[in-house]
């Protein structure tokens, strides 16, 4: 199956922009999904489909997509951004329709 | 809204068959693709499969020998069975709904898991 890397951790000074990225072969034919993920608490989808963002996520996220890489931005970084984030695709590698995760970055505000 | 539930047990033996139930409430099972997703602890998302309403599935190929989920006969929940457990599989269990993405021809351009279960944790131990 394909793979979708990220670099494993990020820092952001708070109220400064960062940028998370997500990179593989999938993502030339796919649009990457986000999903922020904070300690015991389930994976929510933050940005999915072109830069779309489902209802109550503040429109600080937003994404973009270039070549075989996905970039997660976080505008304005707030405290409450401080969390782990999983981007998704498509696999389309071997495993046709398959699914595959990236491995994650834990994005810290200081 | 809907919301999902996942249930069974949390302690399984080595060898034996991990099985989970997703409930679905507030919304029908009827017309999307459902999914479950495991992490390990300490670790990332590890997608396992999935099943659309109508019974196909799909599989990651790392565990596609050991692995089943199928659609309850009521409709309103799907499980996952996970054969030869071992260690390995101790992690926390999410089932999610799928939602994909199609341009104007038709051609799919992406999917996400738009709404998560709480999550179980299974703990594979003798």
């Amino acid at each position: 199956s394909s793979e979708l890397t990220q670099d494993p951790a990020v820092s952001v000074a708070l109220g400064q922009t960062v940028r998370i990225t997500c990179q593989g072969d999938s993502l030339r034919s796919y649009y990457a999904s986000w999903y922020q993920q904070k300690p015991g608490q389930a994976p929510v989808l933050v940005i999915y489909h072109k830069n779309n963002r489902p209802s109550g996520i503040p429109d600080r996220f937003s994404g973009s997509r270039s070549g075989n890489t996905a970039s997660l931005t976080i505008t304005g970084a707030q405290a409450e951004d401080e969390a782990d984030y999983y981007c998704n695709s498509r696999d389309s590698s071997g495993n046709h329709l398959g699914v595959v995760f990236g491995g994650g970055t834990k994005l810290t505000v200081l | 809204q809907v919301q999902l539930q996942e249930s069974g047990p949390g302690l399984v033996k080595p060898s034996e068959t991990l099985s989970l139930t997703c409930t679905v409430s507030g919304g029908s099972i009827i017309s999307h693709y459902w999914s479950w997703i495991r992490q390990p602890p300490g670790k990332g998302l590890e997608w396992i499969g999935y099943i659309y309403y109508s019974g196909s599935t799909k599989y990651n190929t790392s565990l596609k020998s050991r692995v089943s989920i199928s659609v309850g006969t009521s409709k309103k929940n799907f499980s996952l069975k996970l054969n030869s457990v071992t260690a390995a599989d101790t992690a926390v269990y999410y089932c999610a709904r799928i939602v994909d993405y199609y341009d104007y021809n038709g051609y799919e351009e992406g999917l996400a898991f738009d709404i998560w279960g709480l999550g179980t944790l299974v703990t594979v131990s003798s």
